[in-house]
């Protein structure tokens, strides 16, 4: 059972174009973080949200966290091939040090 | 050093074998996890070290797989009687003091079972 659903778990569009990627879940958790894989590397963290209704702005992306602190969105405005990559999104319950990951979503921007 | 260090890279080992795979963090973090990432899955929680001690190992799959950090740096996860269904790469992050201060992750240990 995944506790994090993450959708659309694949993506190829066309540089220039926008996208969301959507992280849903039925239980609460305290935190909310997203991160970025590339092939043979680990993920590097690109936000974290820890209130609810929380949007935060990194250049082109901005992150939500949804009011009852269940689900979250990155929006990429303009993607660009360099913004190709695995995104995953991971919650953290309260007072817990562990971080449950989505399945990710693979992006692909083409030029 | 600079990054999250995880040796070896690559491990293909044979079904019923030990290993182990080593993780040197980032020099003053005090937190360690050790995390599992199946083809095509995120990474999933094995354990977490607070110092020298195992705060949280409720993500380690069976009493083949042990961690240890004895001295409040280096960790190492041990699988015993390896099986193929081990075969994933085993992610080690760290961190200044938890999950608040965000993580820093290597780039894995690929191990194959063969």
């Amino acid at each position: 059972t995944q506790l994090l659903e993450q959708s659309p778990q694949f993506l190829s569009i066309q540089e220039g174009e926008n996208l969301t990627v959507y992280c849903n879940s039925s239980s609460v958790f305290s935190s909310l973080q997203w991160y970025r894989q590339e092939p043979g590397e680990g993920p590097v963290l690109l936000v974290t949200v820890v209130t609810g209704g929380e949007v935060k702005k990194l250049k082109r992306l901005t992150f939500q966290f949804g009011d009852a602190r269940k689900d979250s969105s990155l929006h990429i405005t303009a993607a660009q091939p360099g913004d190709t990559g695995l995104y995953l999104c991971a919650g953290a319950k309260q007072g817990a040090q562990k971080l449950v990951f989505g399945q990710g979503t693979r992006l692909t921007i083409n030029p | 050093g600079a990054g999250v260090s995880q040796t070896p890279s690559n491990k293909v080992t044979e079904k019923g074998k030990y290993v182990e795979l080593r993780c040197d963090p980032i020099s003053g973090h005090t937190a360690l996890y050790w995390y599992r990432q199946s083809l095509g899955q995120g990474p999933e929680f094995l354990i977490y070290f607070q110092g020298t001690g195992a705060a949280d190992d409720s993500g380690l799959p069976n009493d083949r797989f042990f961690a240890v950090r004895p001295e409040g740096s280096v960790s190492t996860l041990k699988i015993q009687r390896t099986e193929r269904g081990d075969s994933a790469v085993y992610l080690c992050a760290s961190s200044l003091g938890g999950l608040d201060y965000g993580y820093t992750f290597g780039s894995g240990t690929r191990l194959t079972v063969v």
